[in-house]
C-alpha cells in the first residue's frame, strides 16, 4: 500500500539552530499538508499546498517557518531559528484531488533543547 | 474549514467492552471522517460517512451521523488492547480542497 514518506523520524536540535523536515507524498496526490501536533493535542494545520502553490498558510509562523513544494511533488518544511516551543510532532499528509481522505506519514518528532 | 469536537476527552474500558465516542460540529457538512492515531504515529483514516447517510459499518466500527443535531458517534465493538489510541473526527464542508481542523480527540485506553 502506498505511503507518505517523512524524514527524519526523530530530530533533536539546539535552540536557535535551523532544522528541516522532508515529505514525499503518495504519487499523484496533488494536495499536501503539513500539520504540527503538540503532545496531548490535535494536529494543527501549518500549510496546505495544491501542486506547487500554497493554498493556506494562515497558521504558519512566517517569521521562522518556511515551506516549499517546488515541483509539486515532495516538500520541505524549515524552521529557523528553532525555539523551545517548537518541540512537537510534525505530520505530513496528502490527498488526491476530489478524494476525501488524507493519508498521513509517520511524522517527525522534533525536540528543541 | 470547521473543527469537530470529540467527547469524552479520555475513555478507559476493559478488553471486550464496547467503546463509544462522540463528535459535534457547527455547520453543515458534505461528509465526516474518523481517524485513529496510535502513540507516536501519524493518523490513519478509518471511515467516511456522507451527509445523506445515517449509519455506516466497517468491521468492528459503527459510525452514525445525525445532521439535525450536528453530531456523529463512533462505536468500537468488542474492543481489543490494540484499539488503544486517540480518535479524531473531521467534518468536511465540501469536496474541493478544504483542509481539516482537528479537535483534541478522544484518548481511548483498552485495558487487558
Amino acid at each position: 500500500e502506498a505511503e507518505v514518506a517523512q524524514s527524519p523520524r526523530y530530530k533533536i536540535t539546539e535552540k536557535s539552530q535551523a532544522v528541516a523536515f522532508w515529505c514525499d507524498p503518495i504519487s499523484g496526490h496533488a494536495t499536501l499538508y503539513w500539520y504540527r501536533q503538540i503532545l496531548g493535542q490535535g494536529p494543527e494545520l501549518l500549510v496546505q499546498f495544491q501542486d506547487e502553490s500554497v493554498v493556506d498558510d494562515s497558521q504558519l509562523p512566517k517569521d521562522r517557518f518556511s515551506a516549499e513544494r517546488l515541483k509539486g511533488v515532495d516538500s520541505t518544511l524549515k524552521i529557523q531559528p528553532a525555539e523551545l516551543g517548537d518541540s512537537a510532532m510534525y505530520l505530513c499528509a496528502s490527498s488526491a484531488t476530489g478524494n476525501y481522505g488524507y493519508t498521513f506519514g509517520s511524522g517527525t518528532r522534533l525536540t528543541v533543547v | 474549514s470547521q473543527q469537530g469536537e470529540e467527547d469524552p476527552q479520555a475513555l478507559s474500558i476493559q478488553e471486550g467492552e464496547n467503546a463509544t465516542m462522540n463528535c459535534s460540529y457547527k455547520t453543515s457538512i458534505n461528509n465526516l471522517q474518523w481517524y485513529r492515531q496510535n502513540s507516536g504515529r501519524g493518523l490513519v483514516h478509518l471511515i467516511l460517512i456522507r451527509s445523506n447517510e445515517r449509519e455506516k459499518h466497517s468491521g468492528r466500527l459503527r459510525v452514525t451521523l445525525d445532521t439535525s443535531k450536528k453530531s456523529s458517534s463512533l462505536l468500537i465493538t468488542a474492543s481489543r488492547a490494540a484499539d488503544t489510541a486517540s480518535y479524531f473526527c473531521a467534518p468536511r464542508r465540501d469536496n474541493y480542497g478544504q483542509n481539516f481542523v482537528f479537535g483534541p480527540g478522544t484518548r481511548l485506553s483498552v485495558l487487558p
